[in-house]
């Protein structure tokens, strides 16, 4: 079955500077990759996703990467804020019927003023 | 705006206990997910149903079983609490394979 890395556990960065979080997949025939994002004490929210047939997708100071030959992806986040602090899960699935979905182990992002 | 609700957001359970969990969306969703969140493992897989009295198993089934007799009603069941089954669970909805959304989450304590 699917399988999900995420790297790195833990980020911290400046205010003001930009973030990175990468997850590799193994299964090529994988093509929905959401990203989730967790504030503390909350529920999981999605914030950007990205299908096979592109390779970039941006939304404001968010965005992701594809790279379908090697099987991973990336989340980037510019202009970082305090509320950019959260711990921020990927995820990849086939797409098929109900979008059963294999998430990785979590980035926690904390963004220092 | 959607809304999943989860009966409780605490619970504490002694070892062996029957456990129910409860899980209710308002969007006519198709497809409902339970899954626990674990510290370094992110969010697991339990089990998914995508039509009333469907299921089908995650990643991690073992120990659990589920129930959805109506389409709005997800419940995941420990037929008998362990420890190790001390964990964040949550509930999640979706419609023909797009966005997931997450109920409030229930942090289950088994002693």
């Amino acid at each position: 079955g699917e399988n999900v890395e995420q790297h790195p556990s833990t980020l911290s960065v400046q205010e003001g500077d930009s973030a990175v979080i990468k997850c590799t997949y193994s299964d090529s025939a994988s093509n929905y990759f959401p990203w989730y994002k967790q504030e503390l004490g909350k529920r999981p929210q999605l914030i950007i996703d990205i299908r096979s047939n592109v390779g970039e997708k941006k939304d404001q100071r968010i965005a992701v990467t594809l790279n379908k030959t090697a099987k991973h992806f990336s989340l980037h986040i510019t202009e970082t804020q305090p509320e950019d602090s959260a711990v921020y899960f990927c995820a990849a699935s086939k797409g098929q019927g109900a979008q059963k979905l294999v998430f990785g182990q979590g980035t926690r992002l904390t963004i220092n003023p | 705006d959607v809304k999943v609700t989860q009966s409780s957001r605490y619970l504490v359970k002694r070892t062996g206990e029957k456990v129910f969990l409860e899980c209710v969306q308002d969007m006519d969703h198709e497809n409902m997910f339970w899954y626990r969140q674990d510290p370094g493992l992110g969010l697991r897989l339990i089990y998914f149903s995508y039509d009333v009295k469907m299921k089908e198993k995650g990643d991690i089934p073992e120990g659990y079983s589920v129930s959805r007799e109506k389409k709005e009603r997800f419940s995941l069941i420990l037929e008998s609490a362990s420890t190790n089954q001390t964990s964040m669970y949550l509930c999640a909805s979706s419609s023909h394979g797009v966005e997931q959304y997450f109920g409030p989450g229930t942090r289950l304590t088994v002693t």
